[in-house]
């Protein structure tokens, strides 16, 4: 079962650099979650997508965009990286509003230099 | 900012003792999640409550959804050396959006023989 994957695994990129942190889930669910954490301080929202064609900010979406073409997929945009971007983010996915849940990926650590 | 509060921040304990952590928040939750994360994975959902005095078990792992509705417990009996990892407490605030989980910045656990 594959549930939410997530690619790459490790990342390192330059400041200003760009690049998209893939996500997709295989579960049919219909809400798609972006975390990104850093060390202590558990994890933090930075969008969410309650179905394809519609995506909300979360608490720290400054630096990202992403786009929800698809049910499957959920990708995670940064534009002009910033050391500040440093974290281990995570996607997740779950089925419902009555079942919030969330299946999260192994994640992704990316690190700008 | 970040409502969650969560403690404690590390616990050392020895094999087979019972180990109990809490969240509280400043504003009234209708949704409390626990995770556990392993080194290198993502967060993997324990336990799931959604009414006020609820109390849930999975295996040796107990959760209740506080009756103020600002807090919430777990405890894990009788701890064995695979209970390590870091231990995340969710939730939601009544008065944000479906999507929105708080995170708390979790509780480390060591189990030593």
């Amino acid at each position: 079962n594959a549930g939410v994957t997530q690619t790459p695994k490790f990342r390192i990129l330059k400041i200003g650099q760009s690049m998209t942190l893939q996500c997709t889930q295989d579960m049919n669910h219909n809400y798609m979650y972006w975390y990104r954490q850093d060390p202590g301080m558990g994890l933090k929202l930075i969008y969410y997508s309650v179905g394809a064609g519609i995506t909300d900010k979360g608490e720290v979406p400054n630096g990202y965009n992403v786009s929800r073409s698809t049910t499957e997929d959920f990708p995670l945009r940064l534009e002009l990286a910033a050391p500040s971007q440093t974290s281990v983010y995570f996607c997740a996915s779950s089925y419902a509003r009555e079942s919030p849940e969330a299946f999260f990926g192994q994640g992704t650590r990316l690190t700008v230099v | 900012g970040q409502q969650l509060n969560q403690s404690p921040q590390s616990m050392f304990i020895q094999e087979g003792e019972d180990v109990s952590m809490n969240c509280t928040s400043s504003s009234i939750f209708n949704t409390w999640l626990w995770y556990k994360q392993d080194p290198g994975e993502g967060p993997v959902l324990l336990i799931a409550l959604y009414k006020a005095g609820e109390l849930t078990s999975n295996g040796r792992l107990t959760a209740q959804f506080g009756i103020t509705r600002k807090d919430s417990f777990l405890n894990i009996s009788a701890s064995i050396p695979s209970d390590v990892g870091i231990y995340f407490c969710a939730g939601r605030a009544e008065a944000d959006s479906w999507g929105k989980f708080q995170f708390g910045a979790g509780t480390q656990v060591v189990v030593t023989p």
